[in-house]
């Protein structure tokens, strides 16, 4: 399968703590972005990268929250001090500029619960 | 503010008949509006997208349509199938970044 693909799928975290989630994008797709959804709402836009560079972080992204792709393939998201309020879907997206209209494709996403 | 807007939470329909979802926005300087699929627990599949110098866009059961002056687009699907059903959401690409603003979502349920 040559999907985006994410890992953990599920994490439950106690509140206060540090979690990390990982996505791989499809190989190729020199953009990787991440979103975050919560219940009843559309995915909303937290920062993405092209390659190794992070050209856009939304205001929701706090403090607490840091991002990486140090190599230009796969990213990392990092939350310190985890919230209830972090409680949600993290969504990661990865798409290709070229040759036309871009399209995001999404993996299965990281469904996190602060307890 | 909310950009993108799907004022219908859901939509009931009967298999074999048309479904159309709808989805409103407020920034002329959106470029590319597409629609994706998402079944609990999975991430969004993409479904159809449509450039903002077109005005329709076709893809075997769906269709998009886009009308710049209302700043409307609608996904029309035909002949509607029981595994249609699922929570669909339209997106508008930023010019400016190429993030995507989402709408709220429309589920879709399709009766047989």
């Amino acid at each position: 399968d040559t999907g985006v693909s994410q890992d953990p799928r599920h994490k439950i975290t106690k509140r206060g703590q540090n979690v990390t989630f990982r996505c791989d994008p499809i190989s190729e797709h020199n953009r990787l972005y991440w979103y975050r959804q919560t219940l009843g709402q559309g995915p909303e836009f937290l920062t993405y990268f092209q390659n190794e560079a992070q050209l856009e972080k939304s205001r929701l992204l706090s403090d607490r929250f840091s991002a990486e792709r140090p190599k230009g393939s796969f990213s990392t998201l990092e939350i310190q001090r985890t919230e209830q309020g972090d409680s949600a879907m993290y969504l990661c997206a990865s798409s290709s500029p070229w040759g036309g209209l871009e399209t995001q494709y999404f993996g299965p996403g990281t469904r996190l619960l602060v307890l | 503010d909310q950009q993108v807007k799907q004022n219908s939470p859901s939509l009931s329909v009967q298999e074999g008949r048309i479904s159309i979802l709808n989805c409103d926005y407020t920034n002329s300087m959106f470029d590319y509006f597409l629609w994706y699929k998402k079944y609990p627990a999975e991430g969004p599949t993409f479904l159809i997208s449509i450039s903002s110098i077109k005005d329709k866009n076709e893809d075997g059961r769906f269709t998009v349509f886009l009308n710049k002056s209302a700043k409307h687009l609608s996904l029309h699907i035909v002949p509607s199938q029981p595994g249609d059903s699922a929570v669909y959401f339209c997106a508008a690409r930023d010019n400016q970044g190429g993030k995507l603003i989402f709408g709220q979502g429309t589920e879709l349920s399709v009766k047989p």
